[in-house]
């Protein structure tokens, strides 16, 4: 069965600091996997997705995230995190048969010190 | 363009009582998802529509949720009677289907509806 897991519940980096969350899935094909951001009050949005091709895409907002099929993680990165970054991320794979839907991880909570 | 159009934004009911929850899609999208999201877990699929057809119910618990997307635009979720663990935000979403019925990959996520039962 398809699954998303986020290792860390809750990460605490400082404005400017880079900053690594990670996400690991078991799927049975080429996935298609996708970051999201939820703002608090906010519906989710799309940062980025791999779909194929390139490992290492970029999305909005100065992210990036690099797919490793070896190690089965889709890590997310951004270089200097800034104060408007503090959010809730949620990894998710794509099943995308019969029109396609998401699998979310358990999400990622980002705090950002002054 | 317009997102997606969720109401009401907060519920707060007892248990046993009823709610419904109502969605815009954005225009054009084919497909549209209910998600339930419980405080400190990502959102979990409760059914997928695909125009006005089920595509995928299987984590509804039909014995007390139902769900409709009438002439494939809007879609209505209900719940009853409601139960203390139903408290969650309920997040509408939807997509375009590519051609040959292909995933496009992107969900677009209302604002969701919160809804607490006391």
């Amino acid at each position: 069965a398809q699954s998303v897991t986020q290792p860390d519940i809750h990460i605490t980096v400082s404005e400017g600091a880079s900053l690594e969350l990670r996400c690991n899935y078991s799927y049975g094909a080429t996935p298609y996997l996708f970051w999201y951001v939820q703002s608090p009050g906010q519906g989710l949005q799309l940062l980025l997705k791999y779909f194929s091709g390139d490992t290492l895409v970029q999305g909005i907002k100065g992210f990036e995230a690099e797919f490793k099929r070896s190690q089965s993680s889709f890590n997310l990165r951004k270089p200097s995190v800034h104060w408007s970054d503090a959010a809730e991320y949620f990894c998710a794979v794509g099943v995308y048969n019969q029109g396609g839907k998401l699998i979310f991880g358990q999400g990622t909570e980002l705090s950002v010190k002054p | 363009e317009a997102g997606v159009a969720q109401s009401p934004r907060y519920k707060i009911i007892e248990k046993r009582q009823s709610v419904a929850f109502w969605c815009n899609p954005i225009s054009g999208h084919a497909t549209l998802y209910w998600y339930q999201q419980i405080l400190g877990q990502g959102p979990k699929l409760l059914i997928q529509f695909q125009n006005n057809g089920v595509v995928d119910d299987s984590q509804l618990p039909k014995d007390r949720f139902s769900a409709e997307r009438l002439k494939g635009v809007d879609s209505t979720l209900k719940i009853q009677p409601a139960k203390l663990e139903d408290s969650a935000v309920y997040l509408c979403a939807s997509s375009l289907v590519g051609l040959a019925g292909g995933f496009t990959g992107e969900l677009f996520f209302g604002e969701g509806s919160r809804l607490t039962v006391l």
